[in-house]
């Protein structure tokens, strides 16, 4: 079973460009989530997506931050203008719908470098 | 709001050596999860913890769940080196996750 993949796995950008991350869960997994981990810091949840409706988004930093998850499958993370302080890995993670461990699935991020 | 306090931040450790990596949390929370990232990789999960009084064994790591205390260890026996990475404890908080900083782990020949 093909895991969370993410890409890119790099990107570097100048401040006030745009940057889209992509996200592809596990297939059937209905969860969605979005986390960034900026350098030195604790990895902190950004947005919850089940199916395409966003569950909450009480961790995005500011309205430079655009998710969709179109069709319910695949989410992108748009940041425009991209600032210096959104520099850090955004991580990806998904998890099916029903109860359980609610065990959460990581991708292995995007390294986003703003100059 | 729920907050996950992890230490140490960093560990070198010898090898055939124990040690124990400490995640304390604010409130009350369901799940307790600890999670090992190798650099560049994704964090694979380690254990899920339950209940108060949970202990689960995978190898040389042995993870337990003190919910009273709010408090989950990380017991690592007779290191190797193949332990080195970085391990995060994060705990449930409705659906999402709140992680600690993270232990960077060394261990040392």
């Amino acid at each position: 079973e093909a895991g969370v993949t993410q890409f890119p796995s790099h990107s570097v950008i100048e401040k006030g460009q745009t940057v889209t991350l992509r996200c592809d869960p596990i297939s059937g997994h209905d969860n969605l989530y979005w986390y960034r981990r900026v350098m030195g810091k604790e990895i902190k949840f950004l947005l919850h997506f089940v199916k395409e409706s966003k569950q909450d988004e009480s961790g995005m930093p500011n309205n430079r931050f655009l998710a969709e998850r179109t069709g319910g499958t695949y989410s992108t993370l748009k940041v425009q203008p991209a600032e210096l302080e959104d520099s850090g890995v955004y991580f990806c993670a998904s998890s099916p719908l029903a109860g359980g461990l609610n065990e959460q699935y990581f991708g292995p991020g995007t390294r986003l470098t703003v100059t | 709001e729920l907050k996950v306090e992890q230490n140490p931040l960093f560990l070198s450790m010898q090898e055939g050596k124990n040690y124990t990596i400490y995640c304390n949390y604010s409130t009350t929370s369901d799940r307790l999860y600890w999670y090992r990232q190798d650099p560049g990789k994704s964090l694979e999960s380690l254990f899920v913890l339950l209940s108060n009084g949970a202990v689960k064994q995978e190898g040389r790591l042995m993870a337990s769940l003190d919910t009273k205390a709010r408090l989950s260890t990380l017991h690592i026996t007779a290191a190797v080196h193949d332990l080195s990475a970085t391990y995060f404890c994060a705990a449930l908080y409705g659906n999402k996750l709140v992680f600690g900083a993270g232990t960077i782990l060394r261990v040392k020949s």
